[in-house]
């Protein structure tokens, strides 16, 4: 079966620390990939996409993924994080049919510290 | 601009107890799905609908109806509750169904069993 494994659970960094998310995925052929975002009470919100071309991806509010094909994986990087990323991530990959294909990892909590 | 709206955002039940989270979208979009949040399961689809007129079931559909009233609307009915419908549900849309798609959240409910 498809899957997405995020390595980390909670991640606590202090404020202009540098940020690396994992994200890794079982599947071989074409996908697509995503990262949410989920500030707290809010919704999901997408950060970034990749879905072909450059593997190198940047976001919103400076966040940046890049695609390994080699690696399975889809680590998301913030040079230099704020407080006001304190949220959860969810990583997600679509391999094909609709939108109802998307596997969503089991998410990180990340708690940045002033 | 309102995107994925959600109600209630809040809701206690007794076992046993029915009720209808209730979903609009106003991005004219053609797809909507329910998924469900867990603590360390990510989210996982419960129903979708491709377009109007058509719903189908997701990973966990039980102990789920869903109706999808006209374009804009998707509602997710409890028949019955139990405690392991404990969660936080989010309604989502997306244009369509193709590969490269993708989705808009609302702001989830959060329903507790008791």
């Amino acid at each position: 079966a498809q899957s997405v494994s995020q390595h980390n659970h909670h991640v606590i960094l202090s404020e202009a620390a540098s940020l690396e998310l994992g994200c890794n995925y079982s599947y071989g052929g074409t996908v697509n990939l995503f990262w949410y975002v989920q500030y707290p009470g809010q919704h999901l919100q997408l950060l970034l996409k990749y879905f072909s071309g450059d593997p190198l991806v940047k976001g919103i509010k400076g966040f940046e993924a890049e695609f390994i094909k080699s690696k399975f994986s889809f680590n998301l990087r913030k040079p230099s994080v704020q407080w006001s990323d304190t949220a959860e991530y969810f990583c997600a990959f679509h391999s094909s049919g609709g939108y109802q294909k998307v596997t969503f990892g089991t998410g990180t909590k990340l708690q940045v510290i002033p | 601009n309102a995107g994925v709206t959600q109600t209630p955002k809040f809701q206690v039940l007794k076992t046993g107890q029915s009720m209808t989270l209730q979903c609009a979208q106003d991005m004219n979009h053609n797809s909507m799905y329910w998924y469900r949040q867990d603590p360390g399961m990510g989210l996982r689809l419960i129903y979708y609908s491709a377009s109007e007129g058509t719903t189908d079931k997701g990973e966990v559909p039980n102990g789920y109806n869903v109706s999808r009233l006209n374009k804009r609307e998707f509602s997710l009915r409890l028949e019955s509750a139990a405690p392991s419908q404990t969660s936080v549900y989010f309604c989502a849309s997306s244009e369509g169904t193709g590969l490269n798609t993708e989705a808009f959240f609302g702001q989830g409910t959060r329903l507790t069993v008791v």
